[in-house]
């Protein structure tokens, strides 16, 4: 049971573009919506991280923007630089009794090329 | 460098084998969780440990198990081992504290190991 969707699963952007990666969540439990970045031969990376009382967080070139209603959430890089390209994953978190459970997307590869 | 260390990097075995994957968490961290990554099923959710107790389970399978020690590292150890386990599998750590969550509370990975069963 997939209960984080996230698409698509490859994404090719041009330098300077707008990459753009969408995830679906069905649980309303989950309490929190961080995105990683990975890189080949690394550990996934907290990118950024935003709370469902929210609907648009910025950092930097990083954009999440949340839409409750909809249970979506989606990642926008601005300004597409080769250095971005890895895999993205989306997550919902849920934190209950001291535990945290974090559910993630399947995965976007991004590839920014010159 | 996210301060999470895991031993070894790459372990080649055979089908029936048994391998034990280590992790030691940030300093500080008193919570560990286990992933497993594979190209077609992402990154799951296996166990999680608090100060050396179970704190949550995932899509672990009864061949695996893991226990946190008293100086808060961490054992993941995969038995009767077969093609499909041939994987990525993360450690990561975070803070965690009792008598409440807190969803800001990140989880830092290492670095993996990769598992090879031939």
């Amino acid at each position: 049971q997939q209960q984080v969707k996230q698409s698509p699963q490859s994404l090719i952007v041009q330098k300077g573009g707008i990459s753009i990666i969408n995830c679906a969540y069905e649980n309303t439990a989950f309490d929190y919506f961080p995105w990683y970045q990975q890189f080949p031969g690394k550990g996934p990376a907290l990118l950024i991280a935003i709370r469902p009382d929210v609907s648009e967080k910025k950092e930097g070139r990083f954009t999440i923007s949340f839409n409750k209603s909809a249970k979506q959430f989606s990642l926008h890089i601005m300004d597409s630089q080769p250095g971005d390209s890895a895999t993205y994953f989306c997550a919902a978190s849920r934190s209950s009794g001291g535990y945290q459970k974090v559910t993630f997307g399947i995965g976007t590869k991004l590839q920014v090329i010159p | 460098d996210s301060g999470v260390t895991q031993t070894p990097k790459h372990l080649i075995t055979a089908t029936g084998q048994r391998v034990t994957l280590r992790c030691s968490p940030r300093s500080g961290d008193l919570s560990v969780y286990w992933y497993q990554q594979s190209l077609d099923q992402g990154l799951q959710f296996l166990i999680q440990y608090y100060n050396g107790e179970e704190r949550a389970k995932g899509n672990i399978l009864e061949r695996f198990s893991a226990q946190q020690f008293p100086d808060l590292h961490s054992e993941l150890n995969l038995s009767s081992l077969e093609l499909g386990d041939s994987a990525l599998y993360f450690c990561a750590s975070s803070v965690v504290g009792l008598g409440g969550s807190d969803p800001t509370d990140t989880q830092y990975f290492g670095p993996g190991t990769r598992l090879t069963v031939l």
